[in-house]
């Protein structure tokens, strides 16, 4: 079984741009997770999607949302970047709440 | 929400020694606690998880204990190897409500060989 996916791998933007992520899930996962890993700051959790619907958030900003598909597949939108926001964007999908979640390689972005 | 301190942020041992690293939950709900190692440049891969209906789980070199009534759980390395050189992330979950997943700050761990 194919594992989770991410596109873009990497990306580099300019402050004030907006950017997208893509996480596609393990087939027959519906949760997806999304973190943001920054050194020495561990992993901070964005959202999380299941359904179609948005289960839970973390503490960002609203310039961060998110949305999922009827496929499970699953985007991230961070409008009017900043600086701060250089990062690895790393999604997780579990089937259920009760099992497993796992990881993509990750996206990173730099925001110059 | 759900509040995870791990300790320590780095940590060095000598091949062949043990290595213990430890987190702290908050939420008495949770009951569901993963452990994921990541190295350097690679995605965090799930190594062991325990759920609150046990106090202690092996594979191989690598155990979890938990204990709830303090809300804090370890992972213990033996016979530690050069590739167990990587950052550790404890997360804690109360699965059944649908709760998000939380995370330690990680802890860097070199083995010296």
């Amino acid at each position: 079984k194919a594992g989770v996916t991410q596109t873009p791998r990497y990306l580099i933007k300019t402050r004030g741009q907006q950017v997208t992520l893509s996480c596609s899930p393990i087939s027959g996962h519906r949760s997806v997770s999304w973190y943001q890993q920054t050194p020495g700051q561990g992993l901070q959790f964005l959202f999380e999607y299941f359904s179609e619907t948005q289960r839970n958030k973390g503490n960002f900003p609203g310039r961060f949302s998110g949305r999922q598909f009827s496929n499970s597949r699953s985007e991230m939108n961070v409008s009017t970047l900043e600086l701060g926001d250089s990062a690895l964007y790393l999604c997780a999908s579990r089937r259920e709440p009760q099992e497993t979640q796992y990881f993509g390689p990750g996206t990173r972005l730099l925001v110059l | 929400g759900e509040n995870v301190e791990q300790h320590p942020s780095t940590l060095s041992v000598q091949e062949g020694d043990s290595a213990v690293i430890k987190c702290t939950y908050s939420d008495s709900a949770s009951n569901y606690f993963p452990w994921y190692k990541q190295e350097l440049g690679k995605r965090p891969q799930l190594i062991i998880d325990i759920r609150s209906n046990v106090g202690e789980k092996k594979d191989q070199r690598i155990a979890v204990t938990l204990n709830k009534t303090a809300k804090h759980f370890s992972l213990h390395i033996t016979e530690t190897q050069p590739e167990d050189s990587a950052v550790y992330f404890c997360a804690a979950t109360a699965q059944y409500n649908n709760n998000d997943m939380r995370f330690g700050a990680g802890t860097r761990l070199t083995v010296k060989p």
